[in-house]
Parts: structure tokens; sequence; C-alpha cells
């Protein structure tokens, strides 16, 4: 069975402050892909990054990066100098079994 | 442009009724896919087609019907033994069934028992 898990719930920072968001994940498949989605209050899952089980290398895409760790099933969210657009929910995801898992979703806000 | 359209935006269920909500894509997509959405509770599957005519039970399809006549619509029923329906339900589409290369959303329908 597949499980993703966002320890945490909430976070609030203050604008232009880095934000960490955490994620781990469990499968027996070998081959997977991982998701990172942003839920703005509007509702729609935007789509922010995908990831297989075979590349751990870490991107850095703008004030996004990530940080894929097979060996901890880790597959962590940073956002660099946050903005107050970025307050959303954020999921992390993971694919297997012809179906998404996701996790419960991080809120985060961020204050001006 | 393409995309998923769900409709209506917000819908209002009396007690004992059946209610539809739409979802059609235009991504020429095969799989598609319908979750719910409680709050803190993240998303769960509800059900989930590969193929026209084909669909499958996700992890809480006990209450909601599905069906797939169509590659382009797949129409979710909240019936009647659905308990607890409100929620906001999100709608998805894949490449194929086991889609790795991302996955699309809709904007979703928020239902509430009235």
């Amino acid at each position: 069975a597949q499980k993703v898990t966002q320890a945490q719930t909430e976070i609030s920072v203050v604008e232009k402050e880095d934000v960490t968001l955490d994620c781990v994940y469990e499968t027996r498949d070998t081959t997977y892909y991982l998701f990172w989605y942003k839920q703005p209050p509007s509702g729609e899952l935007v789509f922010l990054i995908r990831r297989n089980s075979f590349d751990e290398q870490n991107e850095i895409s703008g004030r996004y990066s990530w940080n894929f760790q097979k060996s901890t099933s880790s597959f962590n969210f940073t956002i660099t100098a946050s903005q107050v657009v970025d307050s959303a929910v954020y999921f992390c995801a993971l694919s297997g079994d012809y179906k998404l898992s996701f996790g419960a979703g991080t809120t985060v806000t961020v204050r001006a | 442009d393409g995309g998923i359209t769900q409709s209506p935006k917000y819908l209002f269920r009396k007690e004992g009724q059946n209610v539809t909500l739409s979802c059609e894509q235009n991504l020429n997509h095969d799989a598609m896919y319908w979750y719910r959405q409680d709050p803190g509770q993240g998303l769960r599957l509800i059900y989930y087609s590969q193929i026209v005519n084909d669909f499958q039970k996700g992890d809480i399809a006990e209450g909601y019907s599905v069906s797939r006549e169509k590659k382009e619509s797949f129409p979710l029923t909240v019936t009647s033994a659905q308990k607890n329906p409100t929620a906001f339900y999100l709608c998805s589409s894949g490449e194929d069934a086991g889609s790795n290369y991302g996955y699309t959303f809709g904007s979703g329908t928020r239902l509430t028992v009235v």
C-alpha cells in the first residue's frame, strides 16, 4: 500500500523567510513518481514538480527547490524568500496502483 | 485551451437526494479520477477509470456511482446512501492509467447538504 505523510499541518512565516515542507512516503514499488501540488484558495490543484525514483538529483527552479532522498524516503520542498502569493495548501503525492496517493497537505501562510 | 471543466462550482443537496457532478476534459486523456477533499484529510480517491466503459472503486466508493460512456466525460453521482456528502470534489485526468507524466485537475465542485 502507498502512504504519504506530511507531518506539518500548518506553517506561518513572514514574507521573505524560507519555508521547507516535509514529505515522507512508503511504497513497495521500485519504480514510482513523486509530485508536489499547490492548492490556492480558488481550489484548483496546480502541478509544481514530478520526480521519478531513479532521479535523486535535487532541483532548483526560481524560488522553489526540492530535496529527494530515496534512502530516507523523503521528498522535501523549499520556498526561498517567500511571498504572500505563496500562501496555499501544498500536497505531496506518490504514484502507484494506477492512482495518486496524497498526503494530508500543509497549509502555508505568508504574512506581509 | 486544453483542460478539465467541472460543473457546477457550488451545489446544494437536500437530504435523501441524488446529485450528479459533471467532469469534462478535452485533453484526450484515457484515465480519469474523482477525489474527495475534507479539511485536514487531503484528497481521497472515490473512483477512477482507465478507459471508456470501464471504472474501478477507489478508497471511499460507498455512496457514489460513476459512468464512463465517453472518453471526455466522467460524471460522479452522489447518492442518498452517502451519509456525509458535504465536501470539495475534484476531478482529474492523466494520459493513461498510472500516468507518471502528471495529472491535470479541475477547479472543483463544493457540495453542501442543506
